[in-house]
């Protein structure tokens, strides 16, 4: 299948910084890419829809000017957590569709662990 | 927006046995049903999914049936192993490129 990575996989940062994260389609260009928040033994609950070359489209409840989402090329799409809080600690994965010609499955990076302290 | 729901939250089964993963979604706009599996820290994989033109499928030991008058899609396992055991979440999506709305996840612990 198609790979997403996703870096780093484990970051620990002080509040008030702020922590970006990489995601990387390696062998397929991904027009559109998905962010995902997961707390533990929960769901992956979706943050906001990565638009390579245009602005990303945030859920409810999201908030944009702290979850910075940058989709610079048709392989990566950075979030920035901005001045980052203890209750911003989670695990962040990212995904992506290959195709758009018909629905199929989404790859997903392997996740980012942050913990801010 | 698009609502989904997963139930149990758990499931314990002894190997052998069958698990059933039940879910059911909202909006009769979305077409396409995967199932994803994620063991402990890793990233969800894709183990099957259904589009809304189709009412079962199958792939060995598994096999995923969808009602869309009804809106519901469920997960069947038969002849569970131990390494069966991680959580499985159902999704639902509209259309090319569309996001996936998750349902809550079931953990299946398959016991020897």
């Amino acid at each position: 299948g198609a790979v997403v990575s996703q870096h780093p996989s484990r970051v620990i940062c002080k509040s008030g910084t702020s922590v970006k994260i990489e995601c990387r389609s390696l062998d397929f260009q991904a027009t559109t890419m998905f962010w995902y928040r997961q707390f533990p033994k929960q769901s992956l609950m979706l943050m906001a829809t990565s638009n390579e070359g245009s602005k990303a489209t945030y859920e409810q409840g999201v908030e944009k000017d702290k979850f910075l989402i940058n989709h610079a090329s048709l392989t990566l799409s950075t979030l920035t957590v901005t001045s980052a809080h203890p209750e911003d600690s989670s695990f962040y994965i990212c995904s992506a569709r290959l195709r758009p010609q018909a629905n199929t499955e989404a790859f997903f990076g392997q996740g980012t662990r942050l913990t801010v302290v | 927006g698009e609502n989904v729901e997963q139930h149990p939250s758990t499931l314990s089964v002894q190997e052998g046995d069958s698990a059933v993963i039940k879910c059911t979604y909202s909006d009769s706009a979305s077409n396409y049903f995967p199932w994803y599996k994620q063991e402990l820290g890793k990233r969800p994989q894709l183990i099957i999914d259904i589009r809304s033109n189709v009412g079962e499928k199958k792939d060995q030991r598994i096999a995923v049936t969808l009602n869309k008058t009804a809106k519901h899609f469920s997960l069947h396992i038969t002849e569970t192993q131990p390494e069966d055991s991680a959580v499985y979440f159902c999704a639902a999506s509209q259309g090319n490129f569309n996001k996936f709305y998750f349902g809550s996840g079931t953990k299946l612990n398959v016991k020897p």
